[in-house]
């Protein structure tokens, strides 16, 4: 079975840094494409960031570009997310999300629970 | 980026009817070259991820209950709930991967 676990949201300071961490089971991080989407409080979905199963094409929304890079280690079967300079509307709840394509982001058929981030003073 | 509009933004619906969300697209989100609509509809419950529901407009996932088709081409798209169950009660999402992923604000499914 597909389990999709993120981690590593938590209160923080405007400007402050964060990592996220998105452990995958039940299939290979090096056989699909993968992705994070957050969700603001009450708010849509919003896609953030893309990156091809062997890591070689990579892609940022322009609200989170320059400020974030997603990465991943197969030998863990993990997806990451670093995110810097982080803003108050960057507070959200952020789920990784598998790609059921190969090549280009396009639609989502595993989701994890999401781990909250704040970013307030 | 291309921007999706849903409406309504909530509907109530008696149990057993039916409910009709649509989605429109500023653009068009067919690919000529294969024929294929980029978008994806999707489920969420309070306090759960989204679930996918259907995707290329009308393909409906594995395990999702046939109550539920996607329909539509081009700029304009519909989820139909043919008969709503309490169990259905959530927000659904449009989703396009035409371009840079984008979503819907959602709509929101009452029971009447």
């Amino acid at each position: 079975e597909v389990h999709l676990v993120e981690s590593g949201g938590r209160l923080v300071q405007p400007g402050g840094s964060l990592r996220l961490s998105c452990a995958a089971s039940g299939f290979t991080l090096t056989t699909y494409d993968m992705n994070w989407v957050r969700q603001a409080p009450g708010r849509g979905l919003e896609w953030i960031s893309y990156i091809s199963s062997g890591s070689t094409t990579i892609y940022y929304a322009d609200s989170v570009k320059g400020r974030f890079t997603i990465s991943k280690d197969n030998a863990k079967n993990s997806l990451f997310l670093q995110m810097n300079s982080l803003r108050a509307e960057d507070t959200a709840v952020y789920y990784c999300a598998r790609d059921r394509c190969s090549g280009s982001s396009c639609y989502y058929d595993s989701w994890g629970r999401g781990t909250r981030v704040t970013v307030s003073s | 980026d291309i921007v999706l509009t849903q409406s309504p933004d909530s509907l109530a619906v008696s149990l057993g009817e039916r409910a009709t969300i649509n989605c429109k697209s500023s653009q068009s989100i067919l690919y000529t070259s294969n024929n294929k609509n980029y978008l994806a509809w999707y489920q969420q419950k309070p306090g759960q991820p989204p679930k996918l529901l259907t995707y290329w407009a009308s393909t409906r996932e594995s395990g999702v209950p046939d109550r539920f088709s996607g329909s539509g081409s081009g700029t304009d798209f519909t989820l139909t709930i043919s008969s709503l169950q309490a169990e259905d009660v959530a927000v659904y999402f449009c989703q396009q991967y035409f371009g840079t992923p984008t979503f819907g604000q959602g709509t929101k499914v009452e029971i009447k």
